[in-house]
């Protein structure tokens, strides 16, 4: 069983650009999340999907900010005229939920640096 | 509102020595889950374990032991024997156990542990 995939993991970008990341979850899981992470800190929730549908969004994620998972599969999240606030690591992961027991499990992450 | 605070900010040992990592949290749910994560030097963030809110018993996994006490709000975690491997920043986190909301994961600021030869 392959993990949580991200892609790219790296990326550099000029302010004003857009970028998008792609996230591919452990296959048959139902849910996926999405975090970042700034330098020296814990990981802060943006939003997730249960199979296609988001169904929840922070207060971190601007209207610059969108999230896709079409067929719910894997998902892509678009920053759009990125700003240097932007730079971080963008965490995905993914769970399959029984009940209310879930355990999250992430993949490598993508770095972002906004020049 | 959730709270996770891990006051630990660097921890710095010796190989072979026991390292504990402190992690006290806040919430008004009377049903929650505990969560301990690696982060090592690669990025990803690997789990550990997870511990339930109605599960007082500690754990112990290897070299890893996790001590939860709910009077204290508390959910630490040691290392015994301690290797140059484990050196990695270490999340504790927290979450929910709403369904329909999700169980979003409310992480402390991480403990770096530094493991030297």
């Amino acid at each position: 069983d392959t993990g949580v995939s991200q892609d790219p993991r790296h990326k550099i970008t000029k302010r004003g650009q857009n970028v998008t990341f792609r996230c591919d979850p452990i296959s048959e899981h139902n849910r996926l999340y999405w975090y970042r992470q700034t330098l020296g800190q814990g990981p802060e929730f943006l939003t997730y999907f249960q199979n296609e549908a988001q169904l929840e969004k922070s207060r971190l994620l601007s209207d610059r900010f969108s999230a896709e998972r079409p067929k719910g599969s894997f998902s892509t999240l678009e920053i759009q005229r990125t700003e240097q606030g932007d730079s971080a690591m963008y965490l995905c992961a993914s769970s399959w939920t029984v009940a209310k027991e879930e355990t999250q499990y992430f993949g490598p992450g993508t770095r972002l640096l906004v020049l | 509102a959730q709270k996770v605070t891990q006051a630990q900010t660097e921890i710095s040992v010796v190989e072979k020595e026991d390292v504990t990592l402190d992690c006290v949290y806040e919430t008004r749910d009377t049903t929650y889950y505990l969560f301990w994560y690696k982060q090592p030097p690669s990025g990803e963030l690997v789990f550990l374990i997870r511990r339930n809110s109605f599960d007082e018993q500690n754990e112990i996994s290897g070299r890893y032991s996790w001590n939860f006490q709910k009077s204290t709000s508390s959910f630490n975690f040691t290392i015994t024997a301690s290797q140059v491997v484990d050196s990695a920043v270490y999340f504790c986190a927290l979450s929910e156990a709403l369904e329909a909301a999700g169980n979003k994961l409310t992480f402390g600021g991480g403990t770096r542990v530094l493991v030297k030869p």
